[in-house]
């Protein structure tokens, strides 16, 4: 199954700032997930992005707060602009192959 | 879309008892259904998953149940051991489709030693 490298694995940022975060596969995979886990809450989907097209936004989250990239099947970036202390969270990515999902291994991320 | 129910929200057992959590999900569409076992400050880790052409599987102390009438599956842990404590999720998705993977709320299972 493919293996994912995600960065960082934890940061602290000032509010107000914006945070990238990536997610490097190591196969070509068709879609990529990025999920939000806020704090000792479950797993929610933000968005799925595939490679040449606009990412597809859940319901709650729009564009301009976290913008997402997809410029080839191996990699991803997820953006979260302007944040306050309600984006603390993990953040993840996931692909899907043929026998399941790959999760990365998360972005703890905390505003202050 | 899909909706995933999953309860206990929080299960304590004494180790060595049995943990059953349990999952409905909504669309009939789903036909695939993992486990999840999240350590603190931790990813989720896959720990069983299941597809619906499968009533049941089992791998050492966990098994997992489907019944896709009743759109209900559950996790089945024996002997817990302390290392067992941690937040479980199920999830369901249609693998087939390449869809997104619908997370139920978690359990919180505590083995008491």
């Amino acid at each position: 199954s493919a293996v994912i490298s995600q960065k960082p694995s934890r940061d602290i940022c000032q509010r107000g700032t914006s945070l990238t975060i990536q997610c490097q596969v190591d196969s070509q995979v068709t879609m990529m997930f990025w999920y939000r886990q806020q704090p000792g809450q479950s797993l929610t989907l933000i968005a799925t992005a595939n490679q040449g097209s606009e990412a597809t936004y859940e319901s709650g989250f729009v564009i301009d707060k976290f913008p997402i990239s997809r410029p080839n099947l191996t990699f991803s970036t997820l953006t979260v602009s302007n944040m306050s202390p309600e984006d603390s969270s993990i953040y993840l990515c996931s692909v899907v192959e043929g026998n399941g999902y790959t999760f990365g291994s998360g972005t703890r991320l905390t505003v202050v | 879309g899909e909706n995933v129910e999953q309860h206990p929200s929080t299960l304590s057992v004494q180790e060595g008892d049995s943990a059953v959590i349990k999952c409905t999900y909504s669309d009939s569409a789903s036909n695939y259904f993992p486990w999840y076992k999240q350590e603190l400050g931790k990813g989720p880790q896959l720990i069983i998953d299941i597809r619906s052409n499968v009533g049941e599987k089992k791998d050492q102390r966990i098994a997992v149940t489907l019944n896709k009438t009743a759109k209900h599956f559950s996790l089945h842990i024996t002997e817990t051991q302390p290392e067992d404590s941690a937040v479980y999720f199920c999830a369901a998705s249609d693998l087939n489709a390449g869809n997104m993977l619908t997370f139920g709320g978690g359990t919180r299972l505590m083995v008491k030693p």
